[in-house]
């Protein structure tokens, strides 16, 4: 397609158990960003990648948070062991890294639910 | 510490007038600045650019603003409709980075 996609749309887990949130950016994009966005909320930065340098991982928030992104494309967030305060709206953007423009594409989220 | 702040309080107006809306931050060097409209179970979407040294940018109805000695950036809908409602947020990219930190956004409410 000609976006980000982001899959699932939606998934409910139940408390401790481990998930994983995948991103296809849109091809070509160098650079891929992972936001979290609780209700009513702004967009709180977890983890940039830029093509093969090593990802900006400064905004996990704790070791129970993970990403990688496979041969500069697709991306898996991993949430181990998931609590309730994790529940929010994940969001993955991509962008393709010029002099100057970085406009970020975003996809649509995954909403996240732990009960 | 380093802040973005944007108004959390909705600003309502009516329609045709313009709205203007404000991003504030703190600690940071930007060396560009952009604005992203956002629309309730959707991803945010790209507006406007502006460079560290450009004053201005105009787009449409858009117009913003950027002063790295007040670290301020003004975002104005002029000529504004109900279809313009929804939450913009700004984001800052340094120079040495190529990550974008957001605000918390501002939501707009234009009445017809």
């Amino acid at each position: 397609g000609a976006g980000v996609s982001q899959s699932p749309s939606n998934k409910v887990t139940e408390k401790g158990k481990d998930v994983e949130l995948r991103c296809d950016p849109i091809s070509g994009h160098t650079a891929l960003y992972w936001y979290r966005q609780s209700l009513g909320q702004g967009l709180e930065f977890l983890i940039y990648f830029q093509g093969n340098s090593a990802p900006d991982k400064s905004g996990l928030p704790s070791d129970r948070f993970s990403a990688e992104r496979t041969g500069g494309s697709v991306s898996t967030l991993t949430i181990q062991r998931t609590q309730q305060e994790d529940s929010a709206v994940y969001l993955c953007a991509s962008s393709f890294i010029t002099g100057g423009g970085t406009e970020a594409f975003f996809g649509q989220g995954t909403r996240l639910t732990v009960v | 510490s380093q802040k973005i702040e944007q108004n959390s309080e909705a600003l309502n107006i009516q329609e045709g007038k313009t709205a203007t809306l404000t991003c504030n931050y703190t600690n940071y060097s930007p060396a560009y600045l952009q604005w992203y409209r956002q629309d309730p179970g959707r991803g945010p979407v790209f507006l406007l650019l502006i460079r560290e040294n450009e004053k201005e940018k105009r787009k449409e109805r858009l117009k913003v603003t950027f002063d790295t000695t007040l670290k301020q950036s003004l975002f104005h809908i002029t000529a504004s409709q109900p279809a313009d409602s929804a939450t913009y947020l700004c984001a800052l990219r340094m120079d040495s980075s190529y990550k974008l930190i957001f605000g918390s956004g501002t939501r707009l409410l234009v009445r017809p």
